[in-house]
């Protein structure tokens, strides 16, 4: 699977468009990046995921480079309440390691008032 | 709420036992997995059964082990407990792996262990 590196941490302004990058230069033409977030020792939840189009949900949107090699996710008007950790999970659409998620140490997002 | 449930909560017993940890996936969902976070090492994927049968084996030891029932619940066992199984254990569910290729896990809010 290829790896991911992710920043330990950023900061961001209630109200305020929250971007959060993901590097993954090893991905390959049939892996999707995934993003999960993890409040306080919750369960992970769910995002978004796209392999080459940019997508958007009502959640948030991802940016994904014409290369691959680099994703943003965008949430447009972050909250107190999008303080959390996010993980950008590279995933194959098939084989063996399909289904497990491999998780990295993620970005510690902090949403200030 | 991602309709996956997961019992119990928490979870406090001594070293040497033995607990069930048991996920029910959301309604439809064949695949189920479970996930071990620690605080030394992440999260990380344990294994994965689909429709009854093991799919994908991760980092779990051969004091764990796992089944899923015909009504898809799911139960994860762990024996011979000890300080270092302390974590969070979370289960998730999806739709089907082998038809839908972009099948996303959607997760419980975990069972706490805590080994003493």
């Amino acid at each position: 699977d290829a790896k991911t590196t992710q920043p330990p941490s950023m900061d961001c302004a209630e109200g305020r468009a929250a971007n959060l990058p993901c590097n993954h230069s090893t991905i390959s033409g049939n892996e999707y990046v995934y993003w999960y977030r993890q409040i306080h020792s919750q369960g992970p939840q769910y995002i978004i995921h796209g392999l080459k189009n940019n997508e958007t949900n009502e959640m948030a949107s991802l940016i994904i480079t014409e290369d691959r090699k680099s994703s943003t996710l965008i949430l447009p008007h972050a909250t107190l309440r999008d303080t959390a950790v996010y993980y950008c999970i590279v995933r194959p659409r098939g084989g063996t390691s399909y289904g497990k998620l491999t998780f990295g140490q993620g970005t510690i997002l902090t949403v200030h008032p | 709420d991602s309709g996956v449930t997961q019992t119990p909560k928490h979870l406090i017993t001594a070293t040497g036992q033995r607990v069930t940890l048991r996920c029910s996936p959301r309604s439809g969902d064949l695949s189920v997995y479970w996930y071990q976070q620690s605080l030394d090492q992440g999260l990380q994927f344990l294994i994965q059964y689909y429709n009854g049968e093991e799919r994908a084996k991760g980092n779990i030891l051969e004091r764990f082990s796992a089944q899923q029932f015909p009504d898809l619940h799911s139960e994860l066992n762990l024996s011979s407990l000890e300080l270092g199984d302390s974590a969070l254990y979370f289960c998730a569910s999806s739709v089907d792996l082998l038809v839908f290729s972009t099948d996303t896990q959607y997760f419980g809010p975990g069972t706490r262990l805590t080994v003493l």
